[in-house]
């Protein structure tokens, strides 16, 4: 079990950019969450798949930002034309869908929009 | 939607001190989960509790859903503890979704 990984750790991007964001799940977990923290507040949800269906989205989110769960595996969250405000942590977690449905998170990603 | 609301905002302790983290929430959940997330980021999940009481070491966790609270026990505070302690609930409607508290900061001076 390898745990939840997140690249890059961390990106610098100048303000209209495109970014991409790519997130690994534990291997059986069929629930990925991104969320997105700022300092000193909780995590933000942003989106969920539960295997490759996205269910949910935030309606908080900016149509800039997408994300993609090809074949139920990894997930990919792209923010296009990015604004100083995207700066931000991304993080990413994965649960199973059973009884005991604990949130795993990785390390996330730094984004400084400049 | 479902608010999160957790007391004290910050918190210092002396090393080997007791406390007690409060989290209350203003509907129904069908599930609970403490994390700690340390000085370099990491969240790490402490407990999955929807209802009753679980321990694990020094931390232990007590849910009462028809209550709508939580609490976060941790008993002989060590600097390791030091971190910022978030609770986390998730109602089942159509889809489901986990939604993080404000947080309480913890710090624990030797």
């Amino acid at each position: 079990d390898t745990g939840v990984s997140q690249d890059p750790r961390h990106k610098i991007t100048k303000r209209g950019q495109n970014v991409t964001f790519r997130c690994d799940p534990i291997s059986e977990h069929n629930r990925l969450y991104w969320y997105r923290q700022t300092l000193g507040q909780g995590p933000e949800f942003l989106t969920y798949f539960q295997n490759e269906a996205q269910l949910e989205k935030s309606r908080l989110l900016s149509d800039r930002f997408s994300a993609e769960r090809p074949k139920g595996s990894f997930s990919t969250l792209e923010i296009q034309r990015t604004e100083q405000g995207d700066s931000a942590m991304y993080l990413c977690a994965s649960s199973l869908s059973r009884s005991d449905e604990k949130l795993f998170f990785g390390s996330g990603t730094q984004l400084s929009v400049l | 939607g479902i608010q999160v609301e957790q007391s004290p905002p910050d918190l210092i302790l002396q090393e080997g001190a007791n406390s007690t983290l409060r989290c209350n929430f203003s509907d129904s959940v069908n599930n609970l989960q403490w994390f700690h997330q340390n000085p370099w980021g990491q969240l790490i999940n402490l407990f999955y509790i929807p209802s009753g009481t679980k321990q694990n070491g020094r931390l232990s966790a007590t849910t009462v859903a028809t209550e709508r609270y939580s609490l976060l026990y941790i008993s002989s505070s060590q600097t390791t503890d030091s971190g910022v302690y978030f609770c986390a609930v998730e109602k089942k409607t159509s889809y489901d979704k986990v939604i993080f508290g404000p947080g309480t900061s913890l710090s624990v001076i030797p």
